[in-house]
């Protein structure tokens, strides 16, 4: 079975700070890892995917992640903080073993909060 | 269209009615996805249909909900015999690519609310 963990349900950061969003996730084969925004009362955005290759993935406005094969995260990053990222943010995994099927497995999502 | 598209976007219903919830994807995605969104719970899977191969409906949590999806294109999601505790945002997605590499396009989700 394939599961997320989002082990914050809020993040609060000041605008121009870095953030982190973390997600941990536990796969049987090679895991492929997607990060989602949802802004208020609209459906979800892709943001990025790590499927294979570089650890350091980079997406949609500003954003990037990282994957950790040995603490299996795949945390969401960006340099500098705006007003505007306050969002839901949704990591998601799907497990790359033959067979394993092809829905996503949504973590319970993290409130990013953006202050000035 | 351009976006995948849902019907209609608010519902509200009385405990015992069915409810049926319309799923428009993007053209030409043979991946479409249902999924419910409840207060403080994330994203739980319903049901998956690729292509024409069988759907992977082993999210569906009772007996009480049915999806179909007609031509490969349009979906419906039925639900009988609402209860309280389906009251959710149901969200739909579509896909265009098999293997699970493609990104999911959602739509904006059907509020259903059970009185």
């Amino acid at each position: 079975a394939q599961s997320v963990a989002q082990p914050e349900d809020q993040v609060k950061v000041a605008e121009g700070n870095p953030l982190t969003v973390k997600c941990t996730y536990s796969v049987s084969g090679n895991p492929y890892l997607f990060w989602y925004v949802q802004y208020p009362n609209r459906g979800l955005q892709f943001l990025l995917k790590y499927i294979t290759g570089d650890n350091l993935v980079k997406g949609s406005y500003g954003f990037e992640a990282e994957f950790n094969k040995s603490q299996t995260s795949f945390h969401l990053k960006k340099p500098s903080a705006l007003v505007s990222d306050s969002a839901l943010y949704f990591c998601a995994v799907r497990d790359g073993i033959t067979g394993g099927g092809n829905k996503l497995t949504f973590g319970t999502g993290t409130q990013l909060k953006v202050e000035l | 269209g351009a976006g995948v598209s849902q019907s209609p976007s608010n519902k509200v219903t009385e405990k015992g009615k069915d409810v049926e919830l319309r799923c428009d994807p993007i053209s030409g995605h043979t991946a479409l996805y249902w999924y419910r969104q409840s207060l403080g719970q994330g994203l739980e899977f319903l049901i998956y249909f690729q292509g024409n191969s069988a759907p992977d409906k082993s999210g569906l949590p009772s007996d009480r909900f049915s999806a179909e999806r007609t031509g490969g294109s349009v979906s419906t999601l039925t639900i009988q015999r609402t209860q309280q505790e389906d009251s959710a945002v149901y969200l739909c997605a579509s896909s265009s690519l098999t293997g699970g590499f493609g990104e999911l396009f959602f739509g904006e989700g059907s509020r259903l609310t059970v009185l």
